[in-house]
């Protein structure tokens, strides 16, 4: 079935340092979004990229939209101890009208302060 | 906008025990679903809902679970005869439809489910 690979699963990184990661499929995806998950707590959206070669930013986060199609990448510039929590790259079943999401396994970051 | 609210935060029960889970959506949202999520995992998607009409559920919904959306507002998921492998995080998520044919979804804070 339809999966999103995250890499890397972990990584620690000391306060102020950059971040990347990134999100890949076998198949073509419409939408892209990244999601952090703080402990104990549901996802909460970041980013939302709707066309490929997309890239946008909020704030010191910057997603970037594949020309593919089949990838996304995150980074996180001059991280801070916050930024901690898990980062889910997601994304819409393709010719799915209802909205289901398929989520990656996610990328656990953690900051040194 | 008072976000997606879920009730209870946290539930332990013992197996063969039913759950009953509610979730209150953002209100002007028309579409809810239900995702599940195991520890080390991303959310999987068990049902979805636009307004009352239950119109997509996961093979992992298994016959022992039910989600209702009466009035096309809250909504509630129940577990019957509770198993070990029911203990998991389940999330509520809410989003509208909108003429670009995908929205975002905004997510509750779970109930996490120990099943002992």
């Amino acid at each position: 079935g339809q999966q999103l690979n995250q890499s890397p699963q972990s990584m620690f990184i000391q306060e102020g340092e950059d971040v990347s990661m990134n999100c890949t499929s076998s198949s073509i995806f419409n939408t892209w979004l990244w999601y952090k998950q703080d402990p104990g707590e549901g996802p909460v959206l970041l980013i939302a990229l709707y066309k490929a070669g997309e890239l946008t930013s909020n704030g010191r986060l910057t997603a970037q939209f594949g020309i593919t199609r089949k990838d996304s990448f995150l980074n996180i510039s001059a991280s801070i101890p916050s930024d901690v929590g898990i980062y889910f790259c997601a994304g819409p079943y393709p010719n799915n009208q209802g909205g289901k999401l398929i989520f990656g396994q996610g990328t656990e970051l953690s900051v040194k302060p | 906008d008072t976000g997606v609210s879920q009730n209870p935060r946290h539930k332990i029960t013992k197996r063969g025990q039913n759950v009953t889970f509610r979730c209150d959506p953002i209100s002007e949202h028309n579409r809810l679903y239900w995702y599940r999520q195991t520890l080390g995992q991303g959310p999987e998607f068990l049902t979805y809902f636009q307004n009352e009409a239950q119109l997509e559920k996961s093979r992992l919904l298994s016959d022992r679970f039910s989600a209702e959306r009466p009035k096309g507002s809250f909504s509630t998921l129940e577990i019957q005869r509770t198993e070990q492998g029911d203990s998991a995080m389940y999330l509520c998520a809410s989003s509208p439809r909108t003429a670009r044919g995908h929205s975002p979804l905004h997510f509750g804070n779970g109930t996490r489910l120990t099943v002992t």
